[in-house]
């Protein structure tokens, strides 16, 4: 079993619809990152988390510790939205493991 | 603030050649880290440094593969003899590093997508 989960594998949405994207881990973890990788390939970290919520725009980060489960939210999704989502836990110092991404794709 | 920079961005070369890439970090980050991108295996941590010191190689798939930190601003990944298999994109990373107290996000550079043929 991966230590980390991520779902939907693929997401299809409409533009202007709310997003939710989940991510589970089964090990302790220091924090954790979401990351967006577009279609041209760069990645680029969205959040890094250990507690609590983050917002940034149209974007929220949050994460129950208890529960070893984090959930990425895009409101009002735009076609620019269109990416691979990572997940990914940092279990000692700076090293990360990650979730295999959630490919969403925004229709306008 | 110039990011990280890696090169080549693709390298295609033929099966048993030695292939080299680059990676210079962001100036002032004491972390460095190289990934692998796959299809099958999505993203994986090869090795990482830190203050130039490797610090975990066990994502290192075998001995063809070696990386090497010589100061703060510059770091090579090299695959001697180089496999089909070692066709990926290949990420170098950079953080502040462990010498705060808390997490810090990484920095990724845009990639050397490699193919072996």
């Amino acid at each position: 079993k991966n230590e980390v989960e991520q779902s939907p594998q693929n997401l299809t949405a409409q533009e202007g619809e709310f997003i939710t994207i989940n991510c589970s881990y089964s090990v302790g973890i220091s924090a954790l990152h979401w990351l967006q990788q577009h279609p041209g390939g760069g990645i680029v970290s969205l959040f890094m988390l250990s507690s609590g919520k983050k917002k940034h725009g149209r974007l929220i980060a949050t994460i129950n510790i208890q529960e070893k489960h984090s959930s990425l939210h895009i409101t009002a999704s735009h076609p620019r939205d269109s990416a691979v989502y990572i997940c990914a836990v940092e279990k000692v110092s700076d090293k990360l493991i990650f979730g295999t991404g959630t490919r969403l794709q925004v229709f306008p | 603030d110039a990011g990280v920079i890696q090169s080549p961005r693709h390298e295609v070369t033929e099966m048993g050649q030695e292939v080299t890439l680059r990676c210079k970090p962001i100036s002032g980050h004491n972390s460095l880290f190289w990934y692998r991108q796959t299809m099958m295996r999505g993203l994986e941590l090869l090795i990482y440094f830190n203050n130039n010191v490797p610090i975990d190689d066990s994502g290192m798939p075998e001995d063809r593969f070696s990386a090497k930190m010589p100061n703060a601003s510059f770091s090579t990944l090299k695959i001697q003899p180089s496999e089909p298999r070692d066709s990926a994109v290949y990420f170098c990373a950079s953080s502040p590093g462990t010498h705060f107290s808390r997490p810090q996000p990484q920095h990724f550079g845009d990639g050397t997508r490699l193919s072996i043929l």
